[in-house]
């Protein structure tokens, strides 16, 4: 099965612009969930996505959007980027298939967001 | 809500030395446990979890870890290191039952091993 991928690798964009990034989970998965890394706040969760609704949001302002596809793939929204947005931003993906195995979640590779 | 300590920022070690990375957590419900590494410029990769059943679990690449939950931790242990096993490592709980897709993360250990 192929793993979790995510698309572009590497983003460098302006402030005030704004960005998309893409998430294409395991097959069969239907959740897809969101995090944010940096240096000085580590690994924070953005928002989860099952079934095409957003289930669950994290602490971060509606700059950050994100939504989910019938064939549950995923993309994020940053909109009027700040240069604190930079980061890598990793998708997972569960099968949400209830039980406890159903909620293990397996990352992709990241995308790394400069803005300058 | 959840939260994560790691003990140790950075931990050195020797080639074929054992290792031990400590994880604390706190919790108002039960968690599920997880500890996932990262190599540079990648994601984050499970190595091993404890859903329920034994408190030992056994995960890849020779590591494991153990649950205490009167303790509320889940040291990560391996009996001997390799340069290869350079990389950070987090420590993560979710709630049990359904997380609705959030892990909370501690703020990583940096294994480094030297020759």
């Amino acid at each position: 099965k192929a793993g979790v991928t995510q698309t572009p690798r590497y983003l460098i964009k302006t402030r005030g612009q704004q960005v998309t990034l893409s998430c294409s989970p395991i097959s069969g998965h239907r959740s897809v969930s969101w995090y944010q890394q940096t240096p000085g706040q580590g690994l924070q969760f953005l928002f989860e996505y099952f079934s095409e609704t957003q289930r669950n949001k994290g602490n971060f302002p509606g700059r950050f959007s994100g939504r989910q596809f019938s064939n549950s793939r995923s993309e994020m929204n940053v909109s009027t980027l700040e240069l604190g947005d930079s980061a890598l931003y990793l998708c997972a993906s569960s099968p949400a298939s209830g039980g406890a195995s159903g909620d293990i979640q397996y990352f992709g590779a990241g995308t790394r967001l400069s803005v300058l | 809500a959840q939260s994560v300590t790691q003990l140790d920022s950075q931990v050195p070690v020797f080639e074929e030395a054992p290792v031990e990375l400590r994880c604390n957590y706190s919790s108002s419900v039960s968690v599920y446990l997880f500890w996932y590494v990262q190599y540079p410029n990648q994601g984050l990769q499970l190595l091993l979890k404890y859903l329920s059943g034994s408190t030992l679990v056994k995960g890849i690449n020779g590591f494991e870890a153990e649950f205490n939950k009167s303790q509320t931790s889940f040291h990560l242990r391996k009996p001997s290191v390799h340069i290869s096993d350079t990389a950070e490592y987090f420590c993560a709980v979710s709630r049990r039952g359904t997380s609705y897709g959030k892990l909370t993360f501690g703020q990583g250990t940096i294994l480094t091993v030297h020759p």
